[in-house]
């Protein structure tokens, strides 16, 4: 079964500090990765593609994708308060018309 | 550019009623349309996805059901509700495959 893996947290960081969070896959043949932000009661808000080796960035966001080994990650800097959420890594595989989520990793910012 | 709909935003129902979810979707044409559950604190079940106009395809077998009347339209259904069927249904969009998924705002389901 392919499988999207997040650790599920918490990971607590201070106000202002870099937050990563990381996302492995099992099927090599993956294409396209995606990383959603989940507020607590709300519905999931797509907030970085990816979908070529190395670093995209897009403001205080940048997803770092790694296909050799399987990995996908997110870097928040600067992390504010209102980056507290709940962070779901996605996958797309060739052919098909799905996403493989994972479970999730939930961030919390300390003031 | 294009929004997704979906209704209504909370749902209380009794044990063995029908349910209907809507979902449409605006300013695309042809999108792939997917159901999703997500009971509390836990992460995204895939529950049904549509390629095209009639075209349903079911990724958990269960009392619920879906359907693709027009384009962008996609509906929810069931004849009896379980007390397991509780949990908060979204509705997303892609403009096709390997592409992201754009959710709407979701349904919060309750069974008594």
């Amino acid at each position: 079964q392919k499988e999207v893996e997040q650790n599920s947290g918490p990971l607590s960081v201070p106000e202002g500090a870099i937050a990563s969070l990381n996302c492995t896959y099992s099927d090599r043949v993956s294409q396209s990765f995606f990383w959603y932000r989940q507020y607590s009661g709300k519905s999931p808000e797509l907030i970085m593609s990816i979908y070529s080796n190395g670093d995209k960035e897009d403001g205080r966001f940048t997803a770092q994708l790694n296909k050799a080994s399987q990995y996908v990650s997110l870097l928040i800097r600067d992390s504010q308060p209102s980056d507290s959420a709940t962070y779901l890594c996605a996958v797309a595989r060739s052919g098909y018309s799905t996403l493989t989520f994972g479970k999730g990793t939930m961030l919390l910012v300390s003031p | 550019s294009q929004t997704i709909h979906q209704w209504p935003a909370t749902l209380v129902q009794p044990v063995g009623s029908p349910l209907s979810l809507e979902c449409t979707v605006e300013g695309t044409s042809n999108p792939n349309l997917y159901w999703y559950r997500q009971a509390a604190g836990r992460g995204l079940q895939l529950l049904f996805y549509s390629v095209g106009i009639g075209q349903i395809s079911s990724e958990v077998p269960q009392n619920l059901s879906a359907s693709r009347p027009q384009d962008r339209q996609f509906i929810l259904s069931s004849k009896k509700l379980l007390l397991s069927d509780s949990g908060f249904y979204l509705c997303a969009w892609s403009d096709s495959n390997n592409q992201p998924q754009h959710f709407g705002d979701g349904t919060r389901l309750s069974i008594l």
